[in-house]
């Protein structure tokens, strides 16, 4: 069975800095992975998958993630962050029904 | 406009009552979804559907009903047998049930049982 963790609940970054949210995952062969991101009471919009191929993964809004299968992992990443990104972000796995993380609440501080 | 529409953004009903959430799109998508999503717990899948006519449970679907009678909308009626329903539901759609298919989420539903 496939899942994913994200180990970080909460996290606050400085307006201009550069981020990270980690996303880690658990499937037997080559999985499929998606970063989404959720503004408050809103619904999900897709920032990034990953399929097959390069292992850098370009989004929209500047975000970018790398599949690294030796660490089971797939974090995402901002070189400078905008207050119009605080939200809450979910890394998802597939190819099986979807499965979600539990999500991470970024907050930006000025 | 293409996307998925839910209706209405806040529900409150009281106990032992059904209730029937909307969902429709118009972006011409094979699949269609239903997600259940509570604090700290992400998202989880209730039921979808294929193709009209045709819908298969998800992880959570007790307590939950569904039809795809038409293409475009695909109802979710949470029955009183639900034992807590009050969380946001996320209606999503795909252009197929292909695992690589994007779902493209509508903005939600908050269910509220007084």
């Amino acid at each position: 069975a496939q899942s994913v963790t994200q180990p970080d609940i909460h996290i606050t970054v400085s307006e201009g800095a550069s981020l990270e949210l980690r996303c880690n995952y658990s499937y037997g062969a080559t999985p499929y992975l998606f970063w989404y991101v959720q503004s408050p009471g809103q619904g999900l919009q897709l920032l990034l998958k990953y399929f097959s191929g390069d292992t850098l993964v370009q989004g929209i809004k500047g975000f970018e993630a790398e599949f690294k299968r030796s660490q089971s992992s797939f974090n995402l990443r901002k070189p400078s962050v905008h207050w119009s990104d605080a939200a809450e972000y979910f890394c998802a796995v597939g190819p099986e029904k979807l499965t979600f993380g539990t999500g991470t609440r970024l907050t930006i501080i000025p | 406009d293409g996307g998925i529409t839910q209706s209405p953004k806040y529900l409150f009903r009281k106990e032992g009552q059904n209730v029937t959430l909307s969902c429709e799109q118009n972006l011409n998508h094979d699949a269609m979804y239903w997600y259940r999503q509570d604090p700290g717990q992400g998202l989880r899948l209730i039921y979808y559907s294929q193709i009209v006519n045709d819908f298969q449970k998800g992880d959570i679907a007790e307590g939950y009903s569904v039809s795809r009678e038409k293409k475009e909308s695909f109802p979710l009626t949470v029955t009183s047998a639900q034992k807590n329903p009050t969380a946001f539901y996320l209606c999503a759609s795909s252009s197929s049930a292909g695992s690589t298919d994007t779902q493209y989420f509508g903005p939600g539903t908050r269910l509220t049982v007084l």
